[in-house]
Order: C-alpha cells, then sequence, then structure tokens
C-alpha cells in the first residue's frame, strides 16, 4: 500500500465553521506533512511531524490546528477561516523526516471558505 | 537565500524529446528532486539527484551539475498523458526537513 489517503476530497465551509481534514498512510512512514497550494503555484509547507512529533510549523495562523493521534494518522483542525484560505490542502509523507526523502501525496482536500 | 528558476510554460508535441530546465541558489546543497503535477492530482516523486550525472528511469531522466548549480528533467517519446507540472525542489539548506520548491513548468504536450 503506497497510498496517503485524504478525506474529505472536497469541503466548502464558512467562516464560523469548525472543520477537519484527515490523512491516513500505512506505510509506516515516521514524517508526516500538511502543504497549502493555490492554483499555478508549488506546495507550501504547513507542518511537519516526526515520529509523531510537531517539528515545524511554518509560521501558519493559529486557525490552522494540526494533529497527529498515531504514526498513521494526521489531522488538520480548521476554525474562524477566511476566504483566502481557499485553497488545495495537501498531505503527505516519507520514510524520514528528511526533504530528500521521496514523499508520497494525497490527492488533497479541496477547500472553499465562503 | 535559497531560490530555484524553472521556465514557466513548454510545449512540445507527441513522439518528441523535451528538455524541463532548473537552476538554483543555495549555500548548502542536498540534492535536486523534481515532481510531477496534473492538473487537480497530487504531486508525484519523479527523481533525486546527489551527485552530478544521468539518472535514467523509464522514459524520464534527471541530470544533475553541481558546479553549475543546474539540473533538468528529460522527457522521451512524449505522450498526451505528460501534460502537467513539473517542481524541482532542494532541501532546505538550514533545516533538512523542509523542500523549496521551484514555482513549476506547465509541459503542455500536442499531438
Amino acid at each position: 500500500d503506497t497510498e496517503v489517503t485524504q478525506t474529505p476530497k472536497h469541503l466548502v465551509m464558512g467562516m464560523t465553521n469548525k472543520k477537519s481534514l484527515k490523512c491516513e498512510q500505512h506505510m509506516g512512514h515516521r514524517a508526516m506533512y500538511w502543504y497549502k497550494q493555490k492554483a499555478k503555484k508549488p506546495p507550501e509547507l504547513m507542518f511537519v511531524y516526526s515520529y509523531e512529533k510537531l517539528s515545524i510549523n511554518e509560521s501558519v495562523p493559529s486557525r490552522f490546528s494540526p494533529e497527529c493521534p498515531n504514526s498513521s494518522l494526521l489531522n488538520l483542525h480548521l476554525h474562524a477561516l477566511q476566504p483566502e484560505d481557499s485553497a488545495l490542502y495537501l498531505c503527505a509523507s516519507s520514510q524520514e523526516d528528511r526533504a530528500n526523502t521521496e514523499a508520497f501525496f494525497g490527492q488533497g482536500t479541496r477547500l472553499t471558505v465562503v | 537565500g535559497q531560490s530555484l528558476e524553472q521556465p514557466s510554460e513548454v510545449t512540445a508535441v507527441e513522439g518528441a524529446i523535451v528538455q524541463m530546465n532548473c537552476t538554483y541558489q543555495t549555500s548548502g546543497f542536498y540534492g535536486l528532486s523534481w515532481y510531477q503535477q496534473h492538473d487537480g492530482g497530487a504531486p508525484t516523486f519523479l527523481s533525486y539527484n546527489a551527485l552530478d550525472g544521468l539518472e535514467e528511469t523509464g522514459r524520464f531522466s534527471s541530470f544533475l551539475s553541481r558546479s553549475d548549480s543546474y539540473g533538468y528533467l528529460l522527457l522521451q517519446e512524449l505522450q498526451m498523458k505528460d501534460s502537467a507540472s513539473y517542481f524541482c525542489a532542494v532541501p532546505n539548506a538550514g533545516n533538512n526537513r523542509k523542500l523549496i520548491w521551484g514555482l513549476g513548468t506547465s509541459l503542455a504536450v500536442n499531438p
């Protein structure tokens, strides 16, 4: 199994809503990542978890809250988002938390904030 | 700082060969990666070069010259399904846990 599974695929939420994005991998990877991607741009790193501990937070606003319940799962909790937060949110995993190792990406959650 | 430069768009025809270039500026170098992303899809890892030279995987090859801070991705026998964005990326010199991405090259393959 070389898949990273993300749910939901699409999400529309209001600015006062609370929602969560979910990500799962069963490859035994020890690093998991959240990225944000706008159209025609490269992915922007948001958070890195290594061995279930948060190792990088790229100065992401607190309305985005990551959680790693176990080595296979990664969540991104969303609260009080702004329309400019609309984007494709990608989860990825890699064997180790070194950027020169192959990262496996999920298909993403396309988020629209209204 | 670190930066990568890629041409924004490349157009080619089916069956042809295309080369997509990437030049980088970085104070420390840990290798050059390439990712492919179709519209609406997830980035997919293609290759990683840590040493100078050409690495081949089927129709795809990736080249690195560390002395020139330059690499390229070569696609042979182009197919319509190769139409996608191609990103080069290098590990952050100060923190090897994150990738610095180029802006990507959008490849259009025409019949």
